[in-house]
This record gives C-alpha cells, structure tokens and sequence, in this order.
C-alpha cells in the first residue's frame, strides 16, 4: 500500500519550453502532497507543499511563477517548470501523505529526472 | 529550528558486516524521526519511523533504530550488511508539513 508514481521518469527538453511532472497517490487519497528537488549527491530541499483544492505554499527562494504546482484532486499533483533553463535540470521527487493511513508519514514517488538543454 | 546532522558522508562495510549510521538532530519538542533509503536514480524509500514509544524500532530489510533522547540521535544500525544494502541513506525529523532531512550517508559495500 502507499504508492506514490511520478511520470515521466526522465525528461529531456529545449531550453524556453515547459514541461510538466505528475505525481499521483496510486491506492490512497493524498491529502497533503510535496515537491522536492535534490542535485546530485546532495539531499532533498523541499520546494513547495500543497494540499488538495489549495494554492500550493512555497519555499522561500522557490519561484512560484517557474515552478507551477497544481493539486486538483486527492490523488494528482503536478509540477510545470515553465521556460525551462539549463540550471532547472534536477531530479525532481514528490511525495504524498494522508491522516486516513499513517499520520506524519510521507510516502515518495520514484522521482523524475529533468534534463535541459 | 529543526535540523538533522549525519555526521559520515560515505561509509563502507564489507558484507556480512553490521553497519551503524549516525543521526542527530535538532528539534524544540518530541521530534518525529524517518529513515529512508535512496538507490540510484530512484525516490525515497522508508525504513522506519519513531513518533512515540519504544525507543528501539525495527523497520523493513533488517534495519533498527535506536531514539537516544540525552544525545539527540537516531543511529541505524543492521547486524549483518547485504550487497544490496548499498545505496544513500537519509535521517529526516519533524511533522509531515515541515520536515528536514539530512544530508545523506553514502553506503558502499565490499564484496
């Protein structure tokens, strides 16, 4: 149980275009879902939580405009990184967490690596 | 505010060695503590978990972790390494909305 996927898993693209991420709770309703970003051999910096029908929160030093989040239903988030730039290449994870199966607990998704060239 | 400190960035054990990770943290009430286990290329998965109780929790794979209040730690530890062990672990704290994860310890294992 707790299944979290990401799609796609790997995302090659032209610098100034935009690509979107998906994240979805496969067997659970994700009441809460995060957004991380992690280069290489470093650890996770959480970039933006949301919760289902809300604007996401985002991190300080996260441009919200860049880096658009949308939780439209209780099982799909998804992240658009508009106008994309080299610098945005990254691995990018989501994780999703629900009260209704383990509270304070959060489950990832197998991540998504983002190359922009 | 809360942090996490893992102290080793890369160890390596040979199989069928144990294996104890170092975690400290830093946190202003009765912290929520995570490990999670990273394979290359892949997403987090978690070993264990302490919110409360006994201070000893077993999670999956052979992995334990040990809640030492009075040194602010949460070290895991496995009896005996596998090869498949090898990968990047990370020591999280905090609540759901606001958690802080470690830099990451690197586990290589020799044959």
């Amino acid at each position: 149980g707790a299944v979290v996927s990401q799609h796609p898993s790997r995302v090659i693209c032209k610098s100034g275009t935009s690509v979107k991420i998906e994240c979805r709770s496969l067997d659970f309703q994700a009441t809460t879902m995060f957004w991380y970003r992690q280069f290489p051999k470093q650890s996770l910096m959480l970039m933006a939580t949301s919760n289902e029908g809300s604007k996401a929160t985002y991190e300080q030093g996260v441009e919200k405009d860049k880096f658009l989040i949308n939780h439209a239903s209780l099982t799909l988030s998804t992240l658009t990184v508009t106008s994309a730039h080299p610098e945005d290449s990254s691995f990018y994870i989501c994780s999703a967490s629900t009260w209704f199966l383990s509270t304070d607990t959060q489950y990832f998704g197998p991540g998504t690596r983002l190359t922009v060239l | 505010a809360q942090s996490v400190t893992q102290p080793d960035i890369h160890i390596t054990v040979s199989e069928g060695a144990s294996l104890e990770l170092r975690c400290n943290y830093s946190y202003g009430a009765t912290p929520y503590l995570f490990w999670y286990v990273q394979s290359p290329g892949q997403g987090l998965q978690l070993l264990l978990k302490y919110f409360s109780g006994d201070t000893l929790v077993q999670g999956i794979k052979g992995f334990e972790a040990e809640f030492k209040r009075s040194q602010s730690s949460f070290n895991l530890r496995k009896p005996s390494v596998h090869w498949s062990d090898a990968a990047e672990y990370f020591c999280a704290v905090g609540a759901t909305n606001d958690m802080r994860f470690g830099a990451g310890t690197r586990l290589t294992v020799k044959p």
